[in-house]
């Protein structure tokens, strides 16, 4: 069964900093997706990643993509405020009756701070 | 704007009501999913239908019953719920995996229910 583990699961960073958070794997997955979910809302895709070495970059966060380590990172360059939430690692996995379900992380909580 | 629309947004139910969750997508997608998100917590896989067949029930009691009426269209009806299954409902679609599509999974703005 996949399981699916993000490090850290909170995040306390001053303004302006850089930092990269880990998303790893335990099972072979060629597709990995990145959500953003502030409080009381839904998920916002950020980022797919479908292919080793994919490497994917909007605004302040890059996030790549290496399936033979089975892991992502995500890296937050010069953060701000409105970087402020809960970002979701998610995994492809496919089930025994061949239909495909995404498997969740436990969430990153991020909190940039003035 | 989000594509997906879910209504209503709020809901509020006691143990013996029957309500439905109503789901709505017009991007042509062929898969359709429910999914389950406590505070704090990532979210859980529910239900699947994948041109309109329900390909993935995850072992969710029968007091939940989806249902996909066409392609654009996904329900989850309520019956005899329990405090503890009070929660945000998230509707999700995505296009299959067949030629370029990524599998993307794009969510709704969810339904929150409170069970009384």
């Amino acid at each position: 069964e996949l399981k699916v583990e993000q490090n850290p699961l909170f995040l306390s960073m001053q303004e302006g900093k850089n930092y990269t958070i880990y998303c790893n794997y335990s099972t072979t997955s060629d597709r990995l997706y990145w959500y953003r979910q502030d409080p009381g809302k839904s998920l916002e895709s950020l980022f797919v990643l479908l292919s080793n070495g994919a490497v994917k970059q909007e605004g302040r966060l890059m996030a790549s993509l290496d399936t033979k380590a089975r892991l992502s990172t995500l890296h937050i360059t010069a953060a701000v405020h409105d970087l402020s939430a809960t970002y979701f690692c998610a995994v492809a996995s496919r089930t025994q009756g061949g239909s495909e379900k995404l498997v969740f992380g436990k969430g990153m909580k991020l909190t940039v701070n003035p | 704007d989000t594509e997906v629309t879910q209504t209503p947004k709020h809901l509020v139910m006691g143990m013996t009501n029957k309500k439905s969750l109503k789901c709505e997508q017009h991007m042509g997608h062929r898969a359709m999913y429910w999914y389950k998100q406590k505070a704090k917590k990532p979210p859980e896989l529910m239900f699947v239908y994948s041109y309109e067949k329900l390909s993935i029930n995850e072992s969710v009691p029968s007091r939940f019953s989806p249902e996909c009426p066409n392609s654009s269209l996904l329900n989850l009806h309520l019956h005899a719920l329990q405090p503890e299954d009070s929660a945000l409902y998230l509707c999700a679609s995505s296009q299959d995996r067949e030629g370029a599509n990524t599998g993307e999974l794009f969510f709704g703005e969810g339904s929150r229910l409170t069970v009384l």
